[in-house]
C-alpha cells in the first residue's frame, strides 16, 4: 500500500535559517504530493502540490520538488520566519479513483526569533 | 463561499453515548471523506464517498458509521463511543475532475470521550 515518511520533530530553527523538512513516499503508479500546514487550533491548509516527476510546487517562499527516482518530495525555504511556525504534513494522492490522502505523521516546526 | 464546515467544533461525551457529526461543503465537489487525527500518527482515513447515497470504508473504519443522503453534506456517526475514539475529526472535499487530487479541508471537530 501507499506511505510516506517525514522527518520527525520537532525542529526548531532560528529566524532567516534554512529549512528542509524530508519526505519520501511509497506509491504504485504516479501519485500526487502534497504538503498542507497546520497553523495551531485550525485545520489543514494545502501549502504546496506537485502532479508528476520533476514539478516544482511553490507558495509563500516555500519550494519542493517531485522526485520520482529518489520517490522523494522535499520541503525548502530559503528563510523561515516566526509565523512560519507550524505544523507541517506530507501526503500522496493515488494517481486512481476517490482514494483519500496519505499523510505522513507531520513535523512540527518552531521558528525562534 | 464558505467552502467546508464542520459542527460542532467540540464535544465531550461519556463512554457509550452516542453522536453526529455534521460536514457540508458549498463547492458542488462529488467526493467527500472524514479523517482523524492523533497526536504522532497523521491523519488517517475513516470513511469517504463518491456521491450521494454512496459511502466505503478507510483505513481506520471501525465504530463509524457514515451517510450521504445529500451531495453537500456527510454525517459521521458513534454509535457508542469509546475513549479510544479522543480525536480530532477532519472532513474534507473534493472534485473528480481537474489534474491535482486537492482535497479541501474543514476546520475540525476536537472530540473528547471520557
Amino acid at each position: 500500500g501507499n506511505s510516506v515518511t517525514q522527518m520527525e520533530g520537532p525542529v526548531t530553527l532560528s529566524e532567516e535559517a534554512f529549512l528542509t523538512i524530508n519526505c519520501t513516499y511509497t506509491a504504485t503508479g504516479y501519485p500526487s504530493l502534497f504538503w498542507y500546514v497546520q497553523y495551531p487550533g485550525e485545520g489543514l491548509q494545502l501549502l504546496l502540490k506537485a502532479t508528476k516527476a520533476d514539478d516544482k510546487g511553490s507558495n509563500k517562499g516555500f519550494e519542493a520538488t517531485y522526485r520520482k527516482e529518489t520517490t522523494s518530495f522535499h520541503l525548502e525555504k530559503g528563510s523561515v520566519q516566526v509565523s512560519d511556525s507550524a505544523v507541517y504534513f506530507c501526503a500522496l494522492s493515488s494517481s486512481r479513483g476517490a482514494d483519500g490522502l496519505t499523510f505522513g505523521k507531520g513535523t512540527h516546526l518552531i521558528i525562534q526569533p | 463561499n464558505a467552502g467546508v464546515t464542520q459542527t460542532p467544533k467540540f464535544r465531550v461525551l461519556k463512554t457509550g453515548q452516542s453522536m453526529t457529526l455534521l460536514c457540508a461543503q458549498d463547492m458542488n465537489h462529488e467526493y467527500m471523506y472524514w479523517y482523524r487525527q492523533d497526536p504522532g500518527m497523521g491523519l488517517r482515513l475513516i470513511h469517504y464517498s463518491v456521491g450521494e447515497g454512496t459511502t466505503a470504508k478507510g483505513e481506520v473504519p471501525d465504530g463509524y458509521n457514515v451517510s450521504r443522503l445529500k451531495k453537500q453534506n456527510f454525517l459521521l456517526g458513534l454509535e457508542s463511543a469509546a475513549p479510544s475514539q479522543t480525536s480530532v475529526y477532519f472532513c474534507a472535499s473534493r472534485s473528480p475532475s481537474g489534474s491535482y487530487n486537492e482535497q479541501f479541508f474543514g476546520p475540525g471537530t476536537r472530540l473528547t470521550v471520557l
